[in-house]
């Protein structure tokens, strides 16, 4: 199993659509979550930090399941700026570092 | 914010050639990474490093060696390069926690 798995996508919405990325771990142990976006031919940034209370950030919620070992990231209102690909991020593997998943790629639509 | 740089944003080399790709960070940290990544395949860790001198073996280190003679400057180096390290590298440094921050990206590709 991998350590961090995440549906590639494309997801392509329109405008105003809600949409909704999920992901799991493999490695209880892990400390942390986080949600990073990246867009085409650049670095990745981070996004938000993921916790078990959850947490929102404007039009982005962010949810841990740590039983079930369960990421969500939850975009409303899309814009087209949101356009990029999302990559789900977990800290505190085997060799405590950031462990990504390959990432779930996000088109936003006219 | 944590300010990372890598030398090249793109880099054409010829197989068989040695080479250099060289990250600098500028807020002291102890540890920095090596990535690359490939499409369908994300980031995918070569090395890393926790102090000066130090070095430990990522998820696929094969092919790839490094250097960090001081604490700001990580240099990954391909020994022979070859069409199957063609790809984007991507440089990182943290202080020992979480928070990451990342180069720009060295785009290499080898002919």
């Amino acid at each position: 199993r991998k350590e961090v798995e995440q549906d590639p996508g494309p997801f392509n919405v329109p405008e105003g659509a809600t949409v909704a990325f999920n992901c799991t771990y493999s490695n209880s142990a892990s400390q942390s979550f986080f949600w990073y976006r990246q867009d085409c031919r650049k670095e990745p940034k981070l996004l938000m930090s993921v916790y078990s209370s959850g947490n929102e950030d404007g039009r982005f919620t962010a949810q841990l399941n740590r039983a079930s070992q369960y990421i969500s990231l939850l975009i409303r209102d899309s814009k087209l700026s949101d356009s990029a690909t999302y990559l789900c991020v977990v800290y505190g593997g085997s060799q405590g570092n950031l462990i990504f998943g390959k990432g779930t790629k996000l088109s936003v639509k006219p | 914010d944590v300010k990372v740089t890598q030398s090249s944003r793109y880099l054409v080399k010829r197989t068989g050639e040695k080479v250099f790709l060289e990250c600098v960070q500028d807020m002291d940290h102890e540890n920095m990474f090596w990535y690359r990544q490939d499409p369908g395949l994300g980031l995918r860790l070569i090395y890393f490093s926790y102090d000066v001198k130090m070095k430990e073996k990522g998820d696929i280190p094969e092919g790839y060696s490094v250097s960090r003679e001081k604490k700001e400057r990580f240099s990954l180096i391909l020994e022979s390069a070859s069409t199957n390290q063609t790809s984007m590298y991507l440089c990182a440094s943290s202080p020992g926690t979480s928070r990451y921050g990342f180069g720009q990206g060295t785009r290499l590709t080898v002919v």
